[in-house]
This record gives structure tokens, sequence and C-alpha cells, in this order.
């Protein structure tokens, strides 16, 4: 079964500046999808970031980017030029490929951005 | 286009009473997600289906919990009877399958306090 973990329960950044949040996973597979997934205080979950496992180079979105460590299981997420609206908890999460696919989540980090 | 939609947004019951969450995916999405997400345990899947067939519930905590998806555009998850500690919020997602993108779309969620 595929894990995910992110051990950091918050964290906190200036407005403005740049922010690295962590997250490793575990799988036997060599073909998946890894996932940032955004939580604001509405409760909504929004995709933020996607990366394919089969994909060398790292995805970017604006101000969002991965660093993906394939041999490492660690994809982590690069927020440059925090702003007040990026205040959520972000959920990394994992899905194996096939008919049958399905998402896993880590635990969340919560994000306070700082005026 | 309507996003995934789901009801009641927000649903106080006492313990003992049975509680029904309904959901909407988006159309033309084939593959439906429960997901239940309290502070303890992030957010755990219950079941998935594909093409309205339950492919896995092995996330489903005990029997108490069931879910149906009689066609394409409706779901419901029920609980019966309910205890406290099912207070949560219970998400749905939908994809589409064959495209196997990976990204699912969630619904607002509901959030379920059982007294």
């Amino acid at each position: 079964a595929q894990t995910v973990t992110q051990s950091q329960p918050e964290m906190s950044v200036q407005e403005a500046e740049t922010v690295t949040l962590s997250c490793t996973y575990d799988t036997s597979e060599n073909n998946y999808y890894l996932f940032w997934y955004k939580q604001p205080p509405s409760r909504q979950m929004i995709l933020v970031i996607r990366q394919e496992a089969y994909k060398q180079q790292n995805a970017t979105e604006n101000r969002f980017s991965v660093n993906f460590q394939k041999a490492a299981k660690s994809f982590s997420l690069k927020i440059s030029d925090s702003q007040l609206g990026d205040t959520a908890m972000y959920f990394c999460a994992f899905m194996n490929t096939g008919a049958n696919s399905k998402l896993t989540f880590g635990k969340g980090i919560t994000l306070s951005v700082r005026p | 286009d309507a996003g995934v939609i789901q009801s009641p947004r927000h649903e106080v019951t006492e313990m003992g009473q049975e509680v029904t969450l309904r959901c909407k995916p988006i159309s033309g999405h084939n593959s439906l997600f429960w997901y239940r997400q309290t502070m303890m345990r992030g957010l755990e899947l219950l079941i998935y289906f594909n093409n309205n067939v339950p492919i896995d519930d092995s996330g489903m905590p005990e029997d108490r919990f069931s879910a149906k998806m009689p066609n394409a555009s409706f779901s419901t998850l029920k609980i019966q009877p309910s205890e406290p500690r099912d207070s949560a919020v219970y998400f749905c997602a939908s994809t589409i399958r064959d495209f196997n993108t990976g990204e699912l779309f969630f619904g607002e969620g509901s959030r379920l306090t059982v007294l």
C-alpha cells in the first residue's frame, strides 16, 4: 500500500517570502502521479500542482513549483512570493496508475502567511 | 459548468439517527470517491466507484456505513445508526477515469456533527 508522509504539521512565512513544504511517499510502483492540493478555510479542495512520475522535469504553476526526487521518493512544494491568500492547509497526495487507481493523501500541513 | 455538488452542507443529528449524504458528480465523469476528513486521521478514502460500480470499499469503517451509486449522476453515503465518532467532514470527488490525468474534483463537503 502506498503511504504519504507530511512530517511538518504547520509552518509560517512572511508575505512575499518563499516557503517550502515537504512530502515523502512510499511505493513500489514506477509510474504514478503526485499532487499538492490546497484547502483554504472555505474547505474547498483545490488542485495546486501535479507531477507525473515519468517526467524528469519539475512541474511549475506560476508561483508554485515542485522539487521531485524520484529516487528519494520526495516531493516538496515551493511557494514563491507568498501571498495572504496562500494561507491554507496543503495536502500532498499520491495516485497510482491503472484502471482502479485511487488518491492517497498525507495528513496535511497548515501554512500561515503573515502580513 | 457546475462542479461536484454535495448536500447537505451541514448536518447536526443525534446519536442513533440515520444520516444520508448526497453527491452529484460533474457531468461526464465516470469515477466517484467518498472521503472523510477529521483532525486526527486526515483525509481517508472510504469508497470509490467506477462507472457506478463499487471498486474498493475497504475504507468504510464498519457496517453502519453504506454507499450507493444508482446512476452516473447521483451517489449517497448513509450512516445508520450514527455515532459521535462519525463527526467529520465528508467529501465527494469525481474524475474522468479514462483520461487518468489523476486530478479529482471535489465538492464543498458535508460537515456532520453527531451529538
